[in-house]
């Protein structure tokens, strides 16, 4: 079974401040692994994912994430973030093989603070 | 192309009750997943459908149902509904041949009372 792991619940940062969001997974077998946003009252949209190749991958919003496979961790990173960066974000693995569930972290609440 | 849509967005239940949920696929996509977002937590994969029948399952009774009409649309149907029902439902739509890539709607709140 697969697991997900995210290490913050909350992280508050300023404006224009970096901001790094931990993601550890667990799985016996091969996955792919992604970044969703979720803004209040809102469903999901993703950020970014990781299929294979490069293990940098850019999303959208100024978002990037690095596969680390030693490490089993998938970490979120922005350089500046901005006000309308708040909302909570998901951490998401799925099989490569048979791919039917998503399997979600906890999530972690960025908030921005001015 | 026209995004995944849900409806309801909001309703309000008494336990006990049975509740209907509804989902529209992304244009060309042919698979469907649920999943249920309790409050604070992670979304929770319900089932997947392709080709109208289940295609994957998770962790939850069989009082969660769905069915998936030809044109791909989704229902999800919850009978005899408990209070820890009260959530967002969130669909999900895909092809087949990339089911790991999933397009979620705005998904439904339901509140069991």
């Amino acid at each position: 079974a697969q697991s997900v792991t995210q290490l913050d619940s909350q992280v508050p940062v300023f404006e224009e401040a970096p901001v790094e969001l931990r993601c550890n997974y667990s799985s016996s077998v091969s996955v792919y692994l992604f970044w969703y946003v979720q803004y209040p009252n809102q469903g999901l949209q993703l950020l970014l994912k990781y299929l294979s190749g490069s293990t940098l991958v850019k999303g959208i919003n100024g978002f990037e994430a690095e596969f680390n496979k030693s490490q089993t961790s998938f970490h979120l990173r922005k350089p500046s973030v901005h006000i309308s960066d708040t909302a909570e974000y998901f951490c998401a693995v799925i099989l490569r093989q048979g791919a039917q569930k998503l399997v979600f972290g906890q999530g972690t609440r960025l908030t921005i603070n001015p | 192309e026209t995004g995944v849509t849900q409806s309801p967005t909001h309703l309000i239940k008494t336990r006990g009750q049975q509740v209907t949920l509804r989902c529209s696929s992304q244009s060309g996509h042919n698979t469907v997943s649920w999943y249920q977002q309790a409050l604070g937590q992670g979304p929770q994969f319900i089932f997947q459908y392709y080709r109208e029948e289940e295609n994957g399952r998770g962790n939850f009774p069989p009082r969660f149902s769905g069915l998936q009409f030809p044109n791909y649309s989704s229902e999800l149907n919850v009978n005899a509904l408990e209070l820890d029902d009260s959530a967002l439902y969130l669909c999900a739509s895909s092809l087949r041949d990339s089911s790991y890539e999933q397009y979620f709607g705005p998904g439904t709140r339901l509140t069991v009372t």
